[in-house]
């Protein structure tokens, strides 16, 4: 079974910090992709990564940036926290190309106060 | 992008009813994923499905790909399928899917 791992559940953050949510797979997929799903607004995508190294943004990706040095992990790093970053942050990936199945970890909660 | 919208939004069933969710999608797919996102979060793959009919248990999906829409049939529901579901598509754009609001379904006792 494909496994997709969250480092973290639930986070409490402080305004201004640096935030590090970080996400595994073990199915060698190339493509990774970070969602933020909020009440009213769906699942919205970050950030996505085809490759190593390689990232492309998604809808809303001011105030992220992203990092994969190696193609199992991706992670999503908020440079300086805000309250509107308060959110459910989903990791998800696939194989390449146009037609992988995609699969999620569990999410982590964030709340910025 | 993709537009996909799901009906209905909210959708309220007794146990052991049945239900068919719907999903619509304004351009051709390769890729077509229908999911349940349980209460703790996290979105549980019921199908993939880019065409044709599957089956999985009490629940089963169809997509026409040339009509551009997917249906989500739940047979005798349970308590423990309330949740939200959605529908994702991937198109030509490499990578990325798109997603429906969803359907949020209340099973009752």
């Amino acid at each position: 079974d494909v496994k997709v791992t969250q480092s973290s559940r639930y986070l409490v953050k402080r305004t201004g910090e640096k935030v590090f949510l970080e996400c595994v797979q073990d199915m060698d997929h190339e493509n990774m992709f970070w969602y933020r799903q909020d009440p009213g607004l769906g699942l919205r995508l970050i950030y996505f990564s085809y490759d190593v190294k390689m990232k492309e943004k998604g809808d809303i990706p001011e105030g992220y940036s992203v990092s994969r040095e190696k193609k199992e992990r991706f992670s999503l790093i908020l440079e300086s926290a805000s309250t509107n970053q308060t959110s459910m942050y989903l990791c998800a990936s696939s194989w390449g190309g146009r037609t992988g199945e995609l699969f999620f970890g569990e999410g982590s909660r964030l709340t910025v106060l | 992008g993709i537009q996909v919208e799901q009906s209905p939004p909210d959708l309220i069933l007794q146990e052991g009813a049945n239900s068919t969710l719907r999903c619509n999608f304004s351009d051709s797919v390769n890729n077509l994923q229908w999911f349940h996102q349980n209460p703790w979060g996290q979105l549980i793959n019921l199908f993939y499905i880019p065409s044709g009919t599957k089956q999985n248990g009490r629940l089963s999906a169809t997509t026409v790909a040339t009509e551009r829409y997917s249906l989500l049939y739940i047979s005798s529901s349970q308590t423990t399928d309330s949740g939200v579901y959605f529908c994702a598509v991937r198109g030509s754009t490499l990578g990325r899917l798109y997603f429906g609001r969803g359907t949020q379904l209340t099973v009752w006792p």
